[in-house]
């Protein structure tokens, strides 16, 4: 079974801080992965996607990839409550097919 | 706005009615896609077409019925329901389905089935 794990959370962090979101996957072909971001009733909205092993810079946002441990992260520096919601992991197994992880919950608190 | 655009919205049917979910992409995209999200369950991949072509067809019950009459529309046809289908029913698009594959969301239609 091809997966994608994530802790479900919450994960509560104070404003200002740095958040550290972790997602495995099981298929070492993986060839994509992103990072969602889905507020509470609303859809998921790309925020990074990262490719190649190590470390991608967006704004606040860098994606790590490690394709020998199978992991992808996300940190969020200088978090704000805005930054509250559900982050799902995702990984792109190749063709057409994404494989979800359920997604961590972020709550930033003032 | 992602340039996805879904109708309806909201949607309550019974396990008897016949009805139709819409997603309309104005991105320009080759692919678009059909996920079901469950209350803390993974978004669930239903259906793929890539240039009006179905590829990925994951073990979807008969009961959901997509159609995709050209690039820029998708549509599940939806009949005899089970309450167990209640959802937020997403559709997606992508540039090029070969892997890399950033997709773009619509807002969701969020299906009651009573």
């Amino acid at each position: 079974q091809k997966e994608v794990e994530q802790n479900s959370g919450p994960l509560s962090v104070p404003e200002g801080a740095i958040a550290s979101l972790n997602c495995t996957y099981s298929d070492r072909g993986s060839q994509s992965f992103f990072w969602y971001r889905q507020y509470s009733g609303k859809s998921p909205e790309l925020i990074m996607f990262i490719y190649s092993n190590g470390d991608k810079e967006d704004g606040r946002f860098t994606a790590q990839l490690n394709k020998a441990s199978q992991y992808v992260s996300l940190l969020i520096r200088d978090s704000q409550p805005s930054d509250s919601a559900t982050y799902l992991c995702a990984v792109a197994t190749g063709g057409f097919k994404t494989i979800f992880g359920a997604g961590t919950r972020l709550f930033v608190k003032a | 706005e992602t340039g996805v655009t879904q109708t309806p919205r909201h949607l309550v049917m019974g396990m008897t009615n016949k009805k139709s979910l819409k997603c309309e992409q104005h991105l320009g995209h080759n692919a678009m896609y059909w996920y079901k999200q469950s209350a803390k369950k993974p978004l669930e991949l239903m259906f793929v077409y890539s240039l009006e072509e179905r590829v990925e067809n994951n073990s979807v019950p008969s009961r959901f019925s997509p159609e995709c009459p050209n690039s820029s529309h998708l549509f599940l046809h939806l009949h005899t329901l089970q309450p167990e289908d209640s959802a937020l029913y997403l559709c997606a698009s992508s540039q090029d389905s070969a892997g890399l594959n950033e997709q773009f969301f619509g807002p969701g239609t969020r299906l009651t089935v009573l």
